[in-house]
């Protein structure tokens, strides 16, 4: 257990519904990235807040994507009108402060689209 | 092109084995990593690196800055030692990760 949490771990949802993810970070991590992978490929960068500021965003995340980190504490990442293409598994990550450089990631939210 | 290089993509081994995984980048990084996934989505860092080697147990991590690579070692490997392996390198405020080495070691 890294100490990043996040919910649901799975989520199995129709074609065109709205799916809405958590992350809760380790408490003193500024940093909070959320990456996908998909089967046989590496995490896949799609944005990442410094505290509450979401500091840069993927070309990968459509206008259907939308993440906040309201409080700079948890985040959330919401997908609109679901298509089956976003099937994939969504990590979370975060960082230390003083320790940019060292991800702890949470065990990801598995989201299939049907 | 991706940013970063994984060799090989799957690999097989025997109990005992000595185990290599390389990976290769181009672009300018801060810091390079070798992280540990398991089935189900969890994944651990082992190292990580910005400079010469590090270890730790059975596990040694190198990396060439003027070469733009690094190697994963596994010696005496071990079936627990079954997972994907992923090359990850920060540069500038992101991360560029490999597509990962599926490694399993048969008793």
């Amino acid at each position: 257990d890294t100490g990043v949490s996040q919910d649901p771990r799975h989520k199995i949802t129709k074609r065109g519904q709205n799916v809405t993810f958590r992350c809760d970070p380790i408490s003193e991590h500024n940093r909070l990235y959320w990456y996908r992978q998909t089967l046989g490929q590496g995490p896949e960068f799609l944005t990442y807040f410094q505290n509450e500021a979401q500091l840069e965003k993927s070309r990968l995340l459509s206008d259907r994507f939308s993440a906040e980190r309201p409080k700079g504490s948890f985040s959330t990442l919401e997908i609109q009108r679901t298509e089956q293409g976003d099937s994939a598994m969504y990590l979370c990550a975060s960082s230390f402060p003083w320790d940019n450089e060292k991800l702890f990631f949470g065990s990801g939210t598995q989201l299939s689209v049907l | 092109k991706n940013e970063v290089e994984q060799s090989p993509q799957n690999l097989t081994a025997q109990e005992g084995e000595f185990i290599t995984i390389n990976c290769s980048y181009s672009v300018g990084i801060s810091a390079l990593h070798w992280l540990q996934q398991h089935p189900g989505g969890g994944i651990v860092s082992l190292f990580m690196l910005s400079s010469g080697k590090k270890k730790h147990g059975r596990l040694i991590a190198t990396i060439n800055i003027q070469e733009k690579h690094s190697s994963l070692h596994i010696t005496a490997s071990h079936p627990r030692d079954s997972a994907v392996y992923i090359c990850a390198v920060r540069s500038s405020n992101q991360f560029y990760f490999g597509t990962g080495t599926s490694l399993t070691v048969i008793p």
